[in-house]
């Protein structure tokens, strides 16, 4: 079965900071990987995802995510953080061909500090 | 605009209540998913519809019942809850099971309170 760790629980950084959000997964074979995000009474939204190919992806809001397959990490990554950026992120990994059917790591909340 | 509607937003129902938390999209989705997010856990995949018909359901105790009248909507029927059922309930929409290119689409969410 797979799963998936952020090792952060709670992150703060200053406005204009650079951002890395961890995310370690474990699945036997290629996995599906995704970003959310959540605002505070919100849905998710989708950042980004990887499927195959570049392991370097771009999403949405300026982020952007590497996948690296031999430290079973996808981390999340910004440049430069806006305080609208303050949310609880979310990695998730998708296995097989069920898209759909997420798991979850147990997200990381972002502070940003002006 | 999600394109996935969740009503009602906030639900407060005692242990005995019978209630419906409704789900619909708009973004001619097939596959439709109930998720549930609780204070410091992972979100919990709780059933799977694909095409109307149940895909999934992860082992979650009957007092939870899905309904997917057709491949808009979706609704979870709530009775004799208990209060460790607190949570905040996501629905969610993707074209199918299968299509890559058609990532999960959430809702805002119901939030739910078992007194």
């Amino acid at each position: 079965a797979q799963s998936v760790t952020q090792p952060d629980i709670h992150i703060t950084v200053s406005e204009g900071a650079s951002l890395e959000l961890r995310c370690n997964y474990s699945y036997g074979a290629t996995p599906y990987l995704f970003w959310y995000v959540q605002s505070p009474g919100q849905g998710l939204q989708l950042l980004l995802k990887y499927f195959s190919g570049d392991t370097l992806v771009q999403g949405i809001k300026g982020f952007e995510a590497e996948f690296k397959r031999s430290q079973s990490s996808f981390n999340l990554r910004k440049p430069s953080v806006h305080w609208s950026d303050a949310a609880e992120y979310f990695c998730a990994v998708a296995g097989g061909t069920s898209y759909g059917k997420l798991t979850f790591g147990q997200g990381t909340i972002l502070t940003v500090h002006p | 605009e999600t394109g996935v509607t969740q009503t009602p937003r906030h639900l407060v129902m005692g242990m005995t209540n019978k209630k419906s938390l409704k789900c619909e999209q708009h973004l001619g989705h097939n596959a439709m998913y109930w998720y549930k997010q609780s204070a410091k856990k992972p979100l919990e995949l709780m059933f799977v519809y694909n095409f109307k018909e149940q895909t999934e359901n992860n082992s979650v105790p009957s007092r939870f019942s899905p309904e997917c009248p057709n491949s808009s909507h979706l609704f979870l029927h709530l009775h004799t809850l208990q209060p460790e059922d607190s949570a905040l309930y996501l629905c969610a929409s993707s074209q199918d099971l299968i299509t890559r290119n058609s990532p999960l689409h959430f809702g805002n969410g119901t939030r739910l309170t078992v007194t």
